[in-house]
């Protein structure tokens, strides 16, 4: 089955960017996905990417995608303290519509 | 639309109880999902519903738990009797399969879940 990992944490300066990196497992996966959780709350969607495309940028947010490697990765320009939360990459199994996600990498933002 | 609403936010309960979760999922969706949240296990898919049919219960831990949804707008998960190990943020998320390319999962909010 499909597997997802990601590294448990990442701190950074304020105003510095931010690289959150993921690997997954299934190669047939169509969309992947990040999601973002605030202390406290649900995971809200963050942004995603479509197999095809290498690249999508979204304001400060930039996904590159690594198909051959199976490498995603999300990079956030100009770091805000309001971006401390726990970012999660996820995939989709193939066949089913079972997002798998990663552990979370908790961002920690330093004034 | 509110999003995707689960009761109670808080429960606290007493080893051998029985808990019942709850979830309204957005109207419209025909999938949900049911997920557990641990510092030790991260996010773990337990149930999830295609218009209203269990597809896949894999990872439902044991017979002590049970999730129902008897209709498009309302489903529950079921932990008797409850343990301490079964204390965890409980989150309810739907979606629908022609929306999710772009609109992905919608989570509630979670139940925190305390077995003491």
């Amino acid at each position: 089955g499909e597997d997802v990992e990601q590294s448990l944490f990442l701190s950074v300066r304020e105003g510095d960017s931010s690289v959150i990196n993921c690997t997954y497992t299934d190669s047939s996966s169509t969309y992947l996905y990040w999601y973002k959780q605030e202390p406290g709350a649900g995971l809200q969607l963050l942004t995603y990417i479509f197999s095809n495309m290498d690249m999508k940028q979204d304001q400060r947010l930039t996904v590159l995608l690594n198909k051959k490697d199976k490498h995603l990765s999300l990079r956030i320009a100009d770091t805000q303290t309001g971006d401390s939360a726990i970012y999660f990459c996820a995939a989709p199994t193939s066949g089913t519509y079972k997002y798998i996600f990663g552990t979370g990498t908790r961002l920690k933002v330093l004034a | 639309d509110a999003g995707v609403i689960q009761s109670p936010r808080h429960e606290v309960t007493e080893m051998g109880q029985e808990v019942t979760l709850r979830c309204k999922p957005i109207s419209g969706h025909d999938y949900l999902f049911w997920y557990r949240q641990t510092m030790m296990r991260g996010l773990e898919l337990l149930i999830y519903f295609n218009n209203n049919v269990p597809i896949d219960d894999s990872g439902m831990p044991e017979d002590r738990f049970s999730a129902k949804m008897p209709n498009a707008s309302f489903s529950t998960l079921k932990i008797q009797p409850s343990e301490p190990r079964d204390s965890a943020v409980y989150f309810c998320a739907s979606s629908s399969l022609v929306l999710d390319r772009v609109y992905g999962y919608t989570f509630g909010s979670g139940t925190r879940l305390t077995v003491v």
